[in-house]
């Protein structure tokens, strides 16, 4: 068990680029989550998978914001035509069967 | 909806002595979860207490203990003989777990220094 793993740490990009987050969960847990964290705040809820089905997306995930879980492996997390608004620490976490989140170490997007 | 507030932004505690953050939720709910979770700079948030609202005990986790008031809607986390590596950002989070995807609401946060 290595934990929750996610890929990359850190991410520069231009205005207008598409970027793509890779988050791979522990192995036996069926629960995957994506969060954002903007600077003095808290996380605030994206996206979170069951297995491979998507089954809630709060406001926040707007049209330029996609995720999958194929397989119910792992996850990916794409940012369509990026915005200076979208930089931001992107956290997955997991869970299985206990009552609480693993993070990860989270991306740090910094668009410019 | 649920929120969680954090009114301490930043508190601070001198090495070995005790400190207790605060936090207050709002919930209909009568079945929940609460947690605490301590964020190192530029590392990864981690556990620190988790109480179930059914319990009436207070969780403890060595050092770490919390104070929960159901009535009044608080959930404060006490620290004991602090030590440097306490120092953190620590995030209060609510869970509804039997709720649609039981989806963490966290509050703002209270970073911690140590002093030594």
């Amino acid at each position: 068990d290595t934990g929750v793993s996610q890929n990359p740490r850190h991410k520069i990009t231009k205005r207008g680029q598409n970027v793509t987050f890779r988050c791979d969960p522990i192995s036996e847990h069926n629960r995957l989550y994506w969060y954002r964290q903007t600077l003095g705040q808290g996380p605030e809820f994206l996206t979170y998978f069951q297995n491979e089905a998507q089954l809630e997306k709060s406001r926040l995930l707007s049209d330029r914001f996609s995720a999958e879980r194929p397989k119910g492996s792992f996850s990916t997390l794409e940012i369509q035509r990026t915005e200076q608004g979208d930089s931001a620490m992107y956290l997955c976490a997991s869970t299985g069967a206990n009552y609480g989140y693993t993070f990860g170490s989270g991306t740090r997007l910094t668009v410019v | 909806a649920q929120t969680v507030t954090q009114s301490q932004p930043e508190m601070s505690v001198q090495e070995a002595e005790t400190v207790t953050l605060s936090c207050t939720y709002d919930t209909s709910e009568s079945d929940y979860y609460l947690f605490w979770y301590k964020q190192p700079p530029s590392r990864q948030m981690i556990l620190v207490i988790r109480q179930e609202a059914y319990k009436q005990q207070n969780a403890t986790e060595n050092r770490f203990s919390v104070n929960f008031q159901k009535a009044a809607k608080s959930f404060s986390l006490k620290i004991s003989d602090s030590q440097l590596g306490d120092a953190a950002m620590y995030f209060c989070a609510y869970s509804n777990w039997w709720g649609t995807g039981n989806q963490f609401y966290f509050g703002t946060g209270t970073s911690l220094t140590v002093i030594p």
